[in-house]
């Protein structure tokens, strides 16, 4: 099945620096990456997609990278703020017709004012 | 709409109890998800359903785990005996399948705790 790694684990920035968290995919069949965000005792909710056949993403400050060739994605978020600080999830759906996520370890992300 | 619901919000209970967790998903949307999240194993699919049907139930850990989708608008998540291992936050989620993308919105969650 698919197996997703996600680095770094923990990220520490000042405020108004850029952060990037990345992840790697195992199935080349994956078509369909999301970025979730977690706050503390909350709910995952989704920040920004991309499916295989578009390289780049972007929305406002939040832009997402994909190489379908080395099967990584990456998450980038410029002019940091206090309130970007969470856990960020990346995942990817597996082989065609499997609809489920498969999560990667998540990244702390804190932003220091 | 009032996106995913989930009840209880929190469970305590002891171990060898039985536990139901509840999940009303989207209206309109057909695949419905559960998953599970520990600090040791992250977010963990444990099953999840198409047109009230299972499709893939390959993470339910063992047998004292189950899950029905009786009908398009409820499902239940059952734990029997539980045990403290079992102590984590489940979450459920639904997607609609004819959507452009998959994104799959979350419930708030059913915080477990297994003494």
């Amino acid at each position: 099945g698919e197996n997703v790694e996600q680095h770094p684990s923990t990220l520490s920035v000042q405020e108004g620096d850029s952060a990037v968290i990345k992840c790697t995919y195992s199935d080349s069949a994956s078509n369909y990456f999301p970025w979730y965000k977690q706050e503390l005792g909350k709910r995952p909710q989704l920040i920004i997609d991309i499916r295989s056949n578009v390289g780049e993403k972007k929305d406002q400050r939040i832009a997402v990278t994909l190489n379908k060739t080395a099967k990584h994605f990456s998450l980038h978020i410029t002019e940091t703020q206090p309130e970007d600080s969470a856990v960020y999830f990346c995942a990817a759906v597996g082989n065609t017709g499997r609809r489920a996520l498969t999560f990667g370890s998540g990244t702390r992300l804190q932003v220091q004012p | 709409d009032a996106g995913v619901i989930q009840s209880p919000r929190h469970e305590v209970t002891e171990m060898g109890q039985e536990v139901t967790l509840r999940c009303k998903p989207i209206s309109g949307h057909d695949y419905l998800f559960w998953y599970r999240q520990t600090m040791m194993r992250g977010l963990e699919l444990l099953i999840y359903f198409n047109n009230n049907v299972p499709i893939d139930d390959s993470g339910m850990p063992e047998d004292r785990f189950s899950a029905k989708m009786p009908n398009a608008s409820f499902s239940t998540l059952k734990i029997q005996p539980s045990e403290p291992r079992d102590s984590a936050v489940y979450f459920c989620a639904s997607s609609l399948g004819t959507s452009v993308n998959n994104e799959q919105f979350f419930g708030p969650g059913t915080r477990l705790t297994v003494l």
